[in-house]
């Protein structure tokens, strides 16, 4: 079963407007994590950002916020400030159960036009 | 910093061969993942492991074995390679906590023909 939904194979934003990426999850774990991940076209994983299913805020780091709303199930990553370099592919992800599996969503390209 | 070293950028390999891909991390995570990633599927989990010689399912392990014999090092065996193992192998590993993220590897390209 789809654990993690990612529905929008593709995004565009305007260079220095800010983007929603969307991200819907299912556990019924009490206890997980959520993770975004960025793949520039170079193929590296790079991770952006951490929101624990007890933080009672949303995780901020830099340009990057999660919109964590627990009871729809949804961590959706805002972009503020869209560079050309944030062109990339983006995962969404969770961590849950006591193994600490981590499964991946499919990801959104989001292309930055100048 | 973590570091996750996967032995090959770029593997060719033909249909029926045993093909083995090997991974290595330096910080003592307790936690290794593989998983493959194709375009429009995003990452798939293969196997992961939780401790040496512990090892689970994950989403799509049929056709593959891995084998962790020492903390550090995690390897996925394709035992008679075919076309459709022809992806991008991704190597990972973590902490044992919620809030710990992956570290991956840059990734094996792996061509079956």
């Amino acid at each position: 079963a789809q654990k993690i939904t990612q529905t929008q194979p593709g995004m565009f934003v305007q260079e220095k407007e800010a983007v929603t990426l969307d991200c819907t999850y299912d556990t019924s774990d009490p206890s997980y994590g959520l993770f975004w991940y960025k793949q520039p076209s170079s193929g590296e994983m790079i991770f952006l950002i951490y929101q624990g299913s007890y933080d009672q805020q949303n995780a901020t780091e830099g340009r990057y916020s999660l919109n964590f709303q627990k009871a729809r199930k949804s961590a959706n990553l805002v972009i503020s400030a869209s560079q050309l370099g944030d062109s990339a592919m983006y995962f969404c992800a969770m961590k849950r159960g006591s193994n600490y599996k981590l499964t991946f969503g499919k990801g959104t390209l989001l292309t930055v036009n100048p | 910093d973590v570091k996750v070293t996967q032995s090959s950028r770029y593997l060719v390999k033909r249909t029926g061969e045993k093909v083995f891909l090997e991974c290595v991390q330096d910080m003592d995570h307790e936690n290794m993942f593989w998983y493959r990633q194709d375009p429009g599927l995003g990452l798939r989990l293969i196997y992961f492991s939780y401790d040496v010689k512990m090892k689970e399912k994950g989403d799509i392990p049929e056709g593959y074995s891995v084998s962790r014999e020492k903390k550090e090092r995690f390897s996925l065996i394709l035992e008679s390679a075919s076309t459709n193992q022809t992806s991008m192998y991704l190597c990972a590993s973590t902490r044992q906590s919620y809030n710990s993220p992956l570290h991956f590897g840059n990734g094996t390209r792996l061509t079956v023909t």
